[in-house]
């Protein structure tokens, strides 16, 4: 079955400490997402990544970052910069991020908790 | 980026149609309204899309007026498993930006 996989569904991090988040697909996307999601609210985006080995912004990066080194796989690490880092991340691919009837599908998130 | 509007939540009773409007005033030309349904601790599912008039799956209806400004997600005959948090995205499609997820309308079916 064709999907994204994020581990793992749940994740402790210590003040202070740096953690990665795993995201793979096998749809054979180019386009991949990170979005962060706290409680009540909508998502926003934190990096995407239209194709290998280039990635972007997206709303809320600051304390985040990424690598796009194979086309299955998005990484995301949340570094001790990031103040604020408990919620739900969702990771998320697309055939492209251009053109027409492109929606994205969404793995079933990491939930990062603090210690 | 085009923002938009849609009632916090709802409450419909089982086997029921339910219409959830969203309001998308600076909508752009190129712009489609897409919708996705959101389930506690999962991430949020594509439901439909369309560009105007109206567009039908087998799971739901999309309604756009002429002016586009609003769409409405029909749902029929509602079951328990349709609770949910449904999103009305804005955008072009031509970059991930373009894409804001409001807080939703959370429907609440009641049996």
């Amino acid at each position: 079955d064709g999907g994204i996989t994020q581990s793992p569904k749940y994740l402790f991090r210590k003040e202070g400490q740096n953690v990665t988040l795993s995201c793979e697909q096998n749809l054979n996307h180019d386009a991949m997402y990170w979005y962060r999601q706290d409680p009540g609210q909508g998502l926003r985006l934190i990096y995407y990544s239209q194709i290998v080995n280039d990635f972007q912004k997206g709303d809320i990066a600051e304390g985040y970052s990424v690598s796009r080194e194979k086309k299955e796989s998005f990484p995301l690490t949340v570094t001790s910069a990031q103040k604020n880092p408990t919620a739900f991340y969702l990771c998320a691919s697309s055939i492209t991020t251009t053109g027409v009837g492109q929606p994205q599908h969404f793995g079933d998130g990491t939930r990062l908790s603090i210690l | 980026l085009a923002k938009t509007t849609q009632p916090i939540s709802m409450d419909s009773y089982e086997g029921q149609e339910v219409n959830i409007t969203c309001s998308h005033n600076n909508i752009a030309t190129n712009d489609y309204i897409t919708w996705y349904q959101q389930f506690p601790s999962q991430g949020p599912r594509f439901i439909i899309q369309g560009y105007k008039t109206k567009v039908t799956n087998e799971v739901a209806s999309l309604f756009i007026p002429a002016d586009r400004k609003s769409s409405t997600l029909s749902l029929p005959r509602v079951s328990l498993s349709d609770t949910a948090v449904y999103y009305c995205l804005v955008g072009d499609l031509t970059g991930a930006n373009n894409l804001f997820f409001g807080t939703g309308t959370r429907l609440t079916v009641i049996p």
